[in-house]
């Protein structure tokens, strides 16, 4: 059974500290793996990660993936009260099954 | 602008009484989904669909009906629905794989009494 396991389930920090969210995955035909961000609604996508070692940037965010362990980090620096919020990592399969597998996410408090 | 459009937002039934929840995009894409998501357990995938005519079943399939009759709408569809499938329910659309960034709708939330 395909599964993406988030760690921490929760976590609460000051305004400027920097966080480390965890996404490790178990799937049997790996394409993509990507996060996205949930506030009050719909979640919005972050990055999409394929490759192992490459990092992919945006503002104070970062993720990169590495396909061997096989896990994926997401960095959030100077983290404000805006980035509070559910933070969701999802990989998709291929080869007859394109479905989407989400871990149970993490919820970050970001405190002022 | 480009979206992904659910409705009813929020709906209060009982068991038994069959009921639809729709599902517009307008961004042309192939590939559309739902999604159920309940505390403690995160999103999990119901069915999706890579294209007219091509629905597959998800993580969690059991007790739900899609149909893809044209590109834009994907309905999700409870012939019996029982209390189990009170949750947020989420339609998204992409590209053409789920590999892809998905746009999200707004939300349904059920109500099952």
């Amino acid at each position: 059974e395909d599964k993406v396991v988030q760690s921490p389930l929760s976590l609460v920090v000051h305004e400027g500290d920097t966080v480390t969210l965890n996404c490790s995955y178990e799937v049997t035909n790996f394409r993509s793996l990507l996060w996205y961000k949930q506030e009050k609604k719909a979640p919005t996508f972050l990055f999409m990660l394929t490759s192992s070692g490459i990092e992919k940037k945006s503002g104070r965010l970062s993720s990169i993936l590495d396909k061997k362990e096989p896990f994926s980090i997401l960095n959030i620096t100077a983290t404000q009260t805006g980035d509070s919020a559910i933070y969701l990592c999802a990989v998709a399969t291929q080869g007859g099954s394109e479905k989407l597998v989400f871990g149970k996410g993490t919820k970050l408090t970001v405190n002022p | 602008e480009a979206q992904v459009t659910q409705n009813p937002r929020y709906l209060i039934t009982v068991t038994g009484k069959k009921l639809t929840v729709t599902c517009s995009q307008n961004m042309n894409h192939e590939y559309m989904s739902w999604y159920r998501q309940d505390p403690g357990l995160g999103l999990r995938q119901i069915y999706y669909s890579m294209n007219v005519e091509v629905t597959d079943k998800g993580d969690v399939p059991e007790g739900y009906k899609v149909s893809r009759k044209e590109k834009r709408n994907f309905p999700l569809i409870l012939e019996s629905p029982s209390p189990n499938q009170t949750s947020l329910y989420f339609c998204a659309s992409s590209f053409s794989t789920g590999s892809q960034p998905q746009h999200f709708g707004d939300g349904t939330r059920l109500s099952i009494l």
